[in-house]
């Protein structure tokens, strides 16, 4: 079964730093969709940055960029020049492939505190 | 801009009592989803669905049920509530036709069993 496992619970960092924040992962299939996703102070959960199994390239978006690292079953979230705004918590995801009907299943989430 | 609205926002409700949570999406997305969020846990899937009429279980089914009577409406039902239900539930969508993306969140509800 599939399984995302993020064993950092909180990271604290000063601003205008770079931040690495870990997820490994479980899965059978040989294509596979990750994703990280950003929950904000008022609850809201935002998307962030995806990452397709089959591309060798690292995803970036803005200040946020991936870390794929496949025979480890690993994606890294990095963020650059971090901002207080940036602080909140962050759910790392994966979806195996296929179509139709799938799951999309959540790791435990890293909160992250940017102080000045 | 993906919508996804559930109701109501908060809910107290007595142990034992019937529960249902509502999650409507204006997306025509196919898969639908319902998460619990608890500390330490992070998002837990309870059940997902990928179109009307259908419903699958999550890796957390046991004491909710789920109806999709529609590709907008999907509803998660609690028939007997306890404590331990009391929880953040959030409802997703998303869409596999054209390839995929992501799925997009509802602003969640807030449910205390008492």
């Amino acid at each position: 079964a599939q399984k995302v496992t993020q064993t950092q619970t909180s990271i604290s960092v000063v601003e205008k730093t770079t931040v690495t924040m870990d997820c490994v992962y479980e899965t059978r299939d040989s294509s596979y969709f990750l994703f990280w996703y950003k929950q904000t102070a008022s609850g809201e959960i935002v998307f962030l940055i995806r990452q397709d199994s089959y591309k060798k390239e690292n995803a970036t978006v803005g200040h946020y960029s991936l870390n794929f690292q496949k025979p480890k079953s690993s994606i890294g979230l990095i963020i650059t020049a971090t901002q207080i705004e940036d602080s909140a918590v962050y759910f790392c995801a994966m979806r195996e492939g296929g179509t139709g009907g799938y799951k999309v299943v959540f790791g435990s989430g890293t909160r992250l505190l940017v102080s000045p | 801009e993906a919508a996804v609205t559930q109701s109501p926002r908060n809910k107290v409700a007595v142990t034992g009592g019937k529960v249902t949570l509502s999650c409507n999406q204006t997306n025509n997305h196919n898969n639908m989803y319902w998460y619990r969020q608890d500390t330490g846990h992070g998002l837990r899937l309870i059940h997902y669905s990928y179109g009307a009429g259908s419903t699958e279980k999550g890796d957390i089914p046991d004491g909710y049920k789920a109806s999709r009577p529609s590709q907008e409406n999907f509803s998660l039902i609690l028939e007997l509530a306890t404590p331990s239900q009391t929880s953040v539930y959030f409802c997703a969508s998303g869409d596999a036709r054209q390839g995929f993306t992501e799925v997009f969140f509802g602003k969640g509800t807030r449910l205390t069993v008492v």
